[in-house]
């Protein structure tokens, strides 16, 4: 069975600092794709960047990057230089597509809190 | 802007009502996915459709149902509503490929009194 965990449930940062949030899968598909959402206090879902399963340099997206390691099965989102802004609930997803099937599916999130 | 539409963005409404939650996705995208995020919860998977067609079910109650419509646009029909469906409802869109970005509408709150 597909799953997304994410093990820190909240992390507090101070600003200007980098942040490494954890995230591992467990598929055993060959093609996939990574993703890596925030949410604000606002509620909406903000993409933020993607990881294919097949790419073999790690993604990068201005001060987020992704630290994709394949046989530990894990995408840890790094933001650098933290702002405030930053403070948010955090959602790595999974997308596989498998015949008709095609499925997106949530680690539980990590909330992260940015300190001034 | 995501270029997903949703609507309404708030809703209020009475346990055993019933409301209709509307989705336009992005120009082009074909694939249709419904979450339910309740309080400080994570996104449950509704229920995905690819041109019309359902594709996928997740965690739907039997008093949930969703279609998708000839223009790509989708509803999602909550029933004999009950406190617990309070939540917010995602729409997200996307072109059928796993490379391909999910992008997510604004989301409607709704609150069930």
């Amino acid at each position: 069975a597909q799953k997304i965990t994410q093990t820190q449930p909240g992390m507090f940062v101070q600003e200007k600092e980098a942040v490494t949030l954890d995230c591992t899968y467990d598929t055993s598909d060959q093609s996939y794709g990574l993703f890596w959402y925030k949410q604000p206090s606002s509620g909406e879902m903000i993409f933020l960047i993607y990881q294919g399963s097949y790419d073999e340099q790690n993604a990068t997206e201005g001060r987020y990057s992704l630290n994709f390691q394949k046989a530990r099965k894990s995408a840890n989102l790094v933001i650098s230089a933290s702002q405030l802004g930053d403070s948010a609930m955090y959602f790595c997803a999974m997308r596989r597509l498998q015949n008709r099937d095609d499925k997106i599916i949530f680690g539980k999130g990590t909330r992260l809190h940015i300190l001034p | 802007d995501s270029g997903v539409t949703q609507t309404p963005k708030h809703l209020i409404t009475a346990t055993g009502q019933r409301v209709t939650l509307r989705c336009s996705p992005r120009s082009g995208d074909l694939s249709v996915y419904w979450y339910q995020q309740s309080l400080d919860q994570g996104l449950q998977f509704l229920i995905q459709y690819y041109n019309g067609e359902e594709r996928a079910k997740g965690n739907i109650l039997e008093r949930f149902s969703a279609q998708q419509f000839p223009d790509l646009h989708s509803e999602l029909n909550l029933s004999s509503l009950e406190l617990g469906d309070s939540a917010l409802y995602f729409c997200a869109s996307s072109h059928r490929s796993v490379g391909n970005t999910i992008y997510f509408g604004e989301g409607s709150w709704l609150t069930v009194v």
